[in-house]
């Protein structure tokens, strides 16, 4: 079993829908939950952190259940500039590695 | 620039040849990881390292890839005999600290292809 799970999709969704990202991690002694978006070609870069809390960034919603070691991410009235994929990553344990899920493609048209 | 370099951007490598692949962390920035990542996967962890010390190299695949960090700044990543499965976009990230939900900031990646 890989230590972090995404479906891969691709999620086709047409501009203006909402779209549900889950992840799923393995180690129940991860610390630390990003979720990272990747452009085509293009390097990860930081999309938000994640809390147990949830937590909101305008359009997008991150949410944490540790206890059924479970991640997601909802994005709200999708825009084109959204069409990405969408990286679920865990850190191991404090100070330790950063593992990546294989990602989330979304595809937004119009 | 400010932002994590790698060097060389494309790599192309005839199977058997050694290659060495260079990172050139943000300044000050204390974890650096590698990580590969072939076509339409993400990116799989190599190793880790805090300042000099390489803390885990489990993501390693074989004997033949080997990286250092030897003053805590550049780091670089060496593979051995060189096979086509090696192929992928190796890519090197580096973050302040290493403790909670610091960012990590990654290079645009060094694509190698083996022949």
């Amino acid at each position: 079993r890989k230590e972090v799970e995404q479906d891969p999709g691709p999620f086709n969704v047409p501009e203006g829908a909402t779209v549900a990202f889950n992840c799923t991690y393995s180690n129940s002694a991860s610390q630390s939950f990003f979720w990272y978006r990747q452009d085509c070609r293009k390097e990860p870069k930081l999309l938000m952190s994640v809390y147990s809390s949830g937590n909101e960034d305008g359009r997008f919603t991150a949410q944490l259940n540790r206890a059924s070691q479970y991640i997601s991410l909802l994005i709200r009235d999708s825009k084109l500039s959204d069409s990405a994929t969408y990286l679920c990553v865990v850190m191991r344990q404090a100070g330790t590695a950063l593992i990546f899920g294989k990602g989330t493609t979304l595809s937004v048209s119009s | 620039g400010a932002g994590v370099s790698q060097s060389p951007r494309y790599k192309v490598a005839k199977r058997g040849q050694d290659v060495a692949l260079r990172c050139d962390p943000i300044s000050g920035h204390v974890s650096l990881f590698w990580y590969q990542q072939a076509l339409g996967q993400g990116p799989e962890f190599l190793t880790y390292f805090q300042n000099e010390a390489q803390l885990d190299k489990s993501g390693l695949p074989s004997d033949r890839f080997f990286a250092e960090r030897p003053e805590g700044s550049v780091s670089t990543l060496k593979i051995q005999r060189t096979q086509q499965e090696d192929s992928a976009v190796y890519l090197c990230a580096s973050s302040l600290v290493f403790i909670g939900g610091t960012e990590a900031f990654f290079g645009q990646g060094t694509r190698l292809t083996v022949v």
